[in-house]
C-alpha cells in the first residue's frame, strides 16, 4: 500500500467562500479520485483527477463548483467553490495503481470533514 | 449508470455467528468485485475482492462468492467478533472501468 495524506483534516467555513483540499501520496499512482460521503451515507464519486489534463466529472458535478488539479503522479487538489451548507460533508481522495502497477484496488485518504455555516 | 444495491442495510448478529451481505449490480460488463470495510470515523479499506473468472475466494474468516449470471456477489463473515462491527460497502467495477459504491450495510456484532 501507500501513505495517503489529506490536508486539512477538517475545517469550518462560511458560506460563499472556497476551500482547497490537498491529497498527497508517497508513491506514484496511476489513478486519483475524489469522493464525497455525507454522514451515514455511501461514497459518491465526484471526479477522476487526470494528470496533466482536465478532470473527468460524474453526473451532477461540474468543474466550476469543484475544480480539480493533478500536476503530477503523487498530488491532487479539490476545491469546493462558493460553498453552501449543502456542501457540508466528508471529502475523500482515493488512489489506484500504487507504484504505477495495473491494479483495481482503491486506497483511501483519511478524509476531510467540511462544515459550512 | 450502474445500479448497485446491498441487502440488508443493517444486520445485528451475536458474536460467533455468521453474517452474509449481498450486493446486486446491473452492469453485465462488471469484472471486478471488491468489498470495503469502514469503521466509524475511519477511511474505507479493502477486505476482500474477486474477479469475474473466479466463483469464490476465502481469506480466513471472510469469503466472497460471485454469481455472474444472476449479477450478484456476497460477503460472508464467519465466527463474527466485535471488531467486525462496521459499515461494509460493495463497489463493483463496470464498463469503462467505472466504480459504483453500494448503499452500505451496517453490521453490529453483539458480544
Amino acid at each position: 500500500s501507500a501513505v495517503i495524506s489529506q490536508k486539512p483534516s477538517r475545517d469550518i467555513c462560511q458560506r460563499g467562500t472556497s476551500l482547497t483540499i490537498q491529497c498527497q501520496v508517497d508513491s506514484q499512482v496511476t489513478m486519483m479520485f475524489w469522493y464525497r460521503q455525507q454522514p451515514g451515507q455511501s461514497l459518491t464519486l465526484i471526479a477522476t483527477a487526470n494528470q496533466g489534463s482536465e478532470a473527468t466529472y460524474e453526473s451532477g458535478f461540474v468543474i466550476d463548483k469543484f475544480p480539480i488539479s493533478r500536476p503530477n503522479l503523487t498530488f491532487s487538489t479539490l476545491t469546493v467553490s462558493n460553498m453552501s451548507p449543502e456542501d457540508s460533508s466528508i471529502y475523500l481522495c482515493s488512489v489506484e495503481g500504487i507504484g504505477l502497477a495495473s491494479t483495481d484496488t482503491q486506497y483511501f485518504g483519511p478524509g476531510t470533514r467540511l462544515t459550512v455555516l | 449508470g450502474e445500479n448497485v444495491e446491498q441487502h440488508p442495510s443493517t444486520l445485528s448478529v451475536q458474536e460467533g455467528d455468521s453474517a452474509v451481505i449481498k450486493c446486486t449490480y446491473s452492469d453485465s460488463a462488471s469484472n471486478y468485485f471488491p468489498w470495503y470495510k469502514q469503521e466509524l470515523g475511519k477511511r474505507p479499506q479493502l477486505i476482500i475482492d474477486i474477479r469475474s473468472n473466479v466463483g469464490e475466494k476465502k481469506d480466513q474468516r471472510i469469503a466472497v462468492t460471485l454469481n455472474k449470471t444472476a449479477k450478484h456477489f456476497s460477503l460472508h463473515i464467519t465466527e463474527t467478533q466485535p471488531e467486525d462491527s462496521a459499515v461494509y460497502f460493495c463497489a463493483p467495477r463496470g464498463g469503462y472501468q467505472k466504480v459504483t459504491f453500494g448503499t452500505g450495510t451496517k453490521l453490529q456484532v453483539i458480544p
